[in-house]
């Protein structure tokens, strides 16, 4: 059975990076793609962007100068960064494994991630 | 703003049958990309429920059932039960934005 759990901190000051980790067990990274999904406070899902296994990667437009999602396959993990956060980055971040026809299959349990003025 | 449409909310009653709409457009479910369906229980992360070709992962029971028709996807659940009640999340690819979009979601109460 895979599994998926984030890691990272939970507080954030605006304007700096937000760094999340995702490890993977029971399963290879090998194959997949691997992403990034947020919830605000009380909202819907927003996609964020995955990478294939082999590192490339494709993010959702509305953050693409923000971020940068990376795979290391050694270690079976893979990492989020956005970079100059704000308030409305404040959000429940969830990763997942996503399939070749785009279903997100697995799903860590999610990290609270706070944007802090 | 969301290219995929579900309504916030719907309701039956136990026993009853509903459906959630999912309506996208012609560069997503109307492009032949399929259709995922993700129950959200309360306080829980996401969990992949079944796509538009009715493939479900094995805990999910046959009551729930998922189609598509041109631009649009529905889920159908039978036999209503109190465990039902979550929120339910449409999802697809879209050539045009080149990436993955999620509804807005559905707020399903069984009355």
């Amino acid at each position: 059975q895979v599994q998926l759990q984030e890691s990272g901190p939970g507080l954030v000051k605006s304007s700096e990076t937000l760094s999340l980790t995702c490890a993977v067990s029971g399963g290879s990274i090998n194959g997949y793609y691997w992403g990034w999904v947020r919830q605000p406070p009380g909202k819907g899902l927003e996609w964020i962007g995955y990478v294939y296994y082999n590192g490339v990667p494709n993010y959702n437009s509305s953050l693409k100068s923000r971020l940068t999602i990376s795979v290391d396959t050694s270690r079976n993990q893979f990492s989020l960064n956005l970079r100059s956060v704000t308030a409305a980055d404040t959000a429940i971040y969830y990763c997942a494994r996503v399939k070749g026809d785009s279903t997100f299959d697995y799903w860590g349990q999610g990290i609270l991630v706070t944007v802090s003025s | 703003q969301s290219v995929l449409t579900q309504p916030p909310s719907v309701s039956g009653a136990q026993g009853q049958r509903v459906t959630i709409s999912c309506t996208g457009a012609s560069s997503n479910i109307g492009a032949g990309h399929d259709a995922h369906w993700y129950q959200q229980l309360p306080g829980t992360a996401p969990k992949f429920l079944i796509d538009s070709n009715n493939n479900r992962p094995s805990w999910v029971p046959d009551r729930f059932s998922g189609s598509k028709s041109g631009t649009s996807a529905s889920l159908a659940i039978t036999g209503l039960q109190a465990e039902d009640e979550a929120d339910y999340y449409c999802q697809s690819y879209d050539r045009s934005l080149g990436g993955e979009i999620f509804a807005g979601g559905t707020k399903l109460t069984v009355l």
